[in-house]
């Protein structure tokens, strides 16, 4: 079974510009977060959607920052424009309901902002 | 106030010893609990979760919850060097459907 699906793995940008991460949860799972983690807050919850609807955004940091889930299968965050702070891993993670509160996470996005 | 803490480390212990990771929250609502490895440049990876009072053994892994002092821990039993890692802890806040908080992580490095 496929686990969370993340792209891109990498990415470098320039400041101002906008930046697309991609997600596929685990199929079945009706639960999907976007974390991200620096050296500085750690761990961070952005935003969760629950059956492709957002239920708490309020981890998002500004109004540069938004988040879709357009299906079940597929959710992107995007940054515009980006700025060097938001250099950081981008973690999307899902889970299903019943499933004992198990979450699993894919291999991140990690961006940096130059 | 932090609503998960954990000791920032590093913790060093030799080869075969007992590695003892603490945490605390500050929600005395949370009910459900987790460990979290992470290693360098990798993503979280699920180790333990508990839910109720008391100690849950998984192989080297033992999760101890107490819930009057909002304080988990993890013991790893025969430490070995592939356990080198950032130990995330991890809470479901009373409330919050699915959402973990959390704490800062807790880097252990076992020599051999």
């Amino acid at each position: 079974d496929a686990g969370v699906i993340q792209s891109p793995r990498h990415e470098v940008t320039e400041m101002g510009q906008e930046v697309t991460l991609r997600c596929k949860p685990i199929s079945g799972h009706d639960y999907l977060f976007w974390y991200r983690q620096t050296m500085m807050r750690g761990l961070e919850l952005l935003i969760y959607f629950n059956n492709n609807v957002p239920i708490d955004d309020s981890g998002m940091p500004e109004d540069r920052f938004s988040a879709k889930m357009p299906n079940a299968s597929f959710s992107t965050l995007k940054i515009q424009p980006s700025e060097p702070r938001d250099s950081a891993v981008y973690f999307c993670a899902s889970t299903r309901q019943g499933s004992g509160n198990t979450i699993y996470f894919g291999e991140g996005s990690w961006l940096t902002v130059v | 106030q932090k609503e998960v803490e954990q000791n920032s480390g590093p913790l060093s212990v030799p080869e075969g010893a007992i590695a003892s990771l603490n945490c605390t929250y500050s929600d005395r609502g949370s009910q459900s609990f987790f460990w979290y490895r992470q290693y360098s440049g990798k993503s979280p990876e699920l180790i333990m979760f508990i839910y109720s009072n008391g100690d849950k053994e998984d192989g080297r892994f033992t999760a101890q919850l107490n819930k009057a002092s909002q304080y988990v821990s993890l013991l790893i039993r025969d430490s070995q060097p592939s356990d080198s890692a950032t130990y995330l802890c991890a809470v479901i806040s009373s409330g919050s459907a699915r959402q973990l908080t959390f704490g800062s992580g807790t880097q252990l490095t076992v020599l051999p």
